[in-house]
C-alpha cells in the first residue's frame, strides 16, 4: 500500500543548529502537509504544498516539494528550544486519504 | 472560530471493557470528521472519517467502531477493549470538498490507557 517514509526519527541539534526533516513517498502525491505536535499535544497544521517544486518559507521555516511530487523537506534555520516536537508530514493522493508520515522528533538543547 | 472538543481527556481501561470517545465542533456546518490513533512515540493512523451524518468510512479493520449521530458529532466506541487498544486518540475535522486534501484541525486528543 501507500506509504510516506519520514527521517530522521529523531534528531538532537544544539540550540542555532539547523535541522531538516526529510518525507519520501511511494506514490506521486496531490500535495503534502506538514504539522507540528509540541510533547503531550497535538498536531498543528504548519503549511501545505501543492505545486511540483513548490517552496514556501514562514520565519525560519523553509519547506520544499520535489518536482516529482513524491517529496518534501522541512527545514529549521538556526533552532530556539521552542522548535522542540514532533513534525509530521501528511500526503494526499486525492480524494479522503491522509497519509502520515512517522514524524521526526526533534530535541533543542539550550 | 471554530472549535473541537474531545473527552475524557484520559481514560485508562481493563480489558475487555467497552469504549465510547466523544468528538464535538463548533462554529462550522458539516465539517469532515476523522478518529486518528497514535501509538506511544508513533505517527498517526486513521481510523475513521465521515463525510457527513450517518456516513462513516473505516480505514481499518478492528474491534472499534465510529458513529456520526449529529452533524457535529462523531464518537468512537468498542464493545471490548484489547490491550493493544492503547494510545493516543485524536478527533479532527476538515472543511470543503476534497476530503483529505483539506487542512485538518485536531482536538485535544484522548490518551487511552487499557491495563
Amino acid at each position: 500500500g501507500q506509504q510516506v517514509m519520514q527521517i530522521p526519527q529523531y534528531q538532537h541539534v544544539q540550540e542555532g543548529e539547523d535541522f531538516t526533516t526529510y518525507c519520501n513517498s511511494s506514490t506521486t502525491l496531490s500535495n503534502i502537509q506538514w504539522y507540528k505536535q509540541r510533547p503531550g499535544g497535538h498536531p498543528v497544521f504548519l503549511i501545505q504544498l501543492v505545486k511540483s517544486g513548490e517552496v514556501k518559507k514562514q520565519k525560519r521555516l523553509t519547506f520544499q516539494f520535489g518536482e516529482a511530487k513524491k517529496n518534501s523537506s522541512l527545514h529549521i534555520t538556526a533552532t530556539q528550544t521552542t522548535d522542540v516536537g514532533t513534525y509530521f508530514c501528511a500526503g494526499h493522493t486525492g480524494g479522503f486519504k491522509t497519509i502520515f508520515g512517522a514524524g521526526t522528533r526533534l530535541f533543542v538543547k539550550a | 472560530s471554530q472549535t473541537i472538543h474531545q473527552w475524557p481527556a484520559t481514560l485508562v481501561q481493563p480489558v475487555g471493557s467497552p469504549l465510547s470517545l466523544e468528538c464535538t465542533v463548533e462554529g462550522t456546518s458539516n465539517p469532515n470528521l476523522y478518529w486518528y490513533r497514535q501509538a506511544a512515540g508513533r505517527g498517526l493512523q486513521l481510523l475513521f472519517y465521515s463525510v457527513g451524518i450517518g456516513q462513516i468510512s473505516s480505514e481499518v479493520p478492528q474491534n472499534l467502531s465510529a458513529s456520526r449521530p449529529q452533524d457535529r458529532q462523531f464518537i468512537l466506541s468498542s464493545k471490548k477493549l484489547l490491550l493493544s487498544d492503547s494510545g493516543f486518540y485524536l478527533c479532527a475535522w476538515s472543511v470543503g470538498t476534497g476530503v483529505g486534501t483539506d487542512t485538518q484541525y485536531f482536538g485535544p486528543g484522548t490518551r487511552l490507557t487499557v491495563l
